[in-house]
C-alpha cells in the first residue's frame, strides 16, 4: 500500500487478556520496527526486523511482549496477560533507506 | 550508545515570531539526524533529515535544521511561527543507513499564541 497501515486503530481489553496487533509496513521496505508511546512521553524502541537476519529484540519490556514478522510483510506485535502500564499508543513504522514511515498507531487501554 | 536531548518540554512562541527547538545528541559514529512532527492524535511525519553534505537541511512546511558537529546539536528552526505548526516535535538519531533503528528523543510540544 501507499504506507503503513496499523489495525485495530483502537483497542480496549481487559486486564490479564492477550492482545494482538498487527502493521501492514510499505511494499518493498525491508525494515520494520515497533515503538511504544505512553502518554507525555517520548517513543520508546520495542523490536526492529530487518530483511531475513534476527529481529532485535532489545527493547521488549518483558516476556509477555513478543513479535513476528513474516518475511518483508505484515507483522504481528502479541502482549500477553495484558497490565494497566501496556496502555499506550503503539506505533509501527518501516523503512528502506534512511529514516522511518510511521502508521498512525494502535491506542491501547487495559482497563 | 546514541542518545537525543531535547531542550525544553514544552514550547510557546507567538504567531509570526521564531520557532526554535533544541536537540542534542550523542553518538559513536557520525549521525543520521532527524525531526518529526506528530499532530494530535496522528502518527509521526517526517520533517527533515541530515544524512550526509550540506549542513544545513531543509524540511517541509517552512522548517530547517543546522547540523553542528562541533556542538553535537541539530537545532530545529523556523522564521515565522503559524498557528498550524502546533504540534508535538521529536529529534531522532541513526548511527547507520538502511533501517538502523532510530533513537528518540523525549519530544517538545510547541504552542503557538494568536
Amino acid at each position: 500500500g501507499a504506507g503503513v497501515s496499523q489495525s485495530p486503530s483502537n483497542k480496549v481489553t481487559e486486564k490479564g487478556k492477550d492482545v494482538e496487533l498487527r502493521c501492514d509496513p510499505i511494499s518493498g521496505h525491508t525494515a520494520l520496527y515497533w515503538y511504544r508511546q505512553r502518554l507525555g512521553q517520548g517513543l520508546e524502541f520495542l523490536i526492529y526486523f530487518q530483511g531475513n537476519s534476527a529481529p532485535d529484540k532489545s527493547g521488549l519490556p518483558s516476556d509477555r511482549f513478543s513479535a513476528e514478522r513474516t518475511g518483508e510483510s505484515v507483522s504481528t506485535l502479541t502482549i500477553q496477560r495484558t497490565q494497566q502500564e501496556d496502555s499506550a499508543v503503539y506505533l509501527c513504522a518501516s523503512s528502506l533507506l534512511y529514516g522511518y514511515t510511521f502508521g498512525s498507531g494502535t491506542r491501547l487501554t487495559v482497563v | 550508545a546514541q542518545s537525543v536531548t531535547q531542550l525544553g518540554s514544552h514550547v510557546s512562541v507567538s504567531e509570526g515570531a521564531l520557532v526554535l527547538l533544541r536537540c542534542n545528541y550523542s553518538s559513536s559514529v557520525p549521525p543520521y539526524l532527524f525531526w518529526y512532527v506528530q499532530y494530535p492524535n496522528q502518527g509521526l511525519q517526517l520533517l527533515l533529515k541530515y544524512t550526509t553534505g550540506a549542513t544545513l537541511v531543509k524540511g517541509i512546511n517552512g522548517f530547517e535544521a543546522e547540523f553542528k558537529k562541533s556542538e553535537t546539536s541539530f537545532h530545529l528552526t523556523k522564521p515565522s511561527a503559524h498557528m498550524s505548526d502546533a504540534a508535538e516535535y521529536f529529534c531522532a538519531v541513526s548511527e547507520g543507513e538502511y533501517g538502523n533503528k532510530l533513537v528518540f528523543g523525549a519530544g517538545t510540544i510547541l504552542r503557538v499564541k494568536s
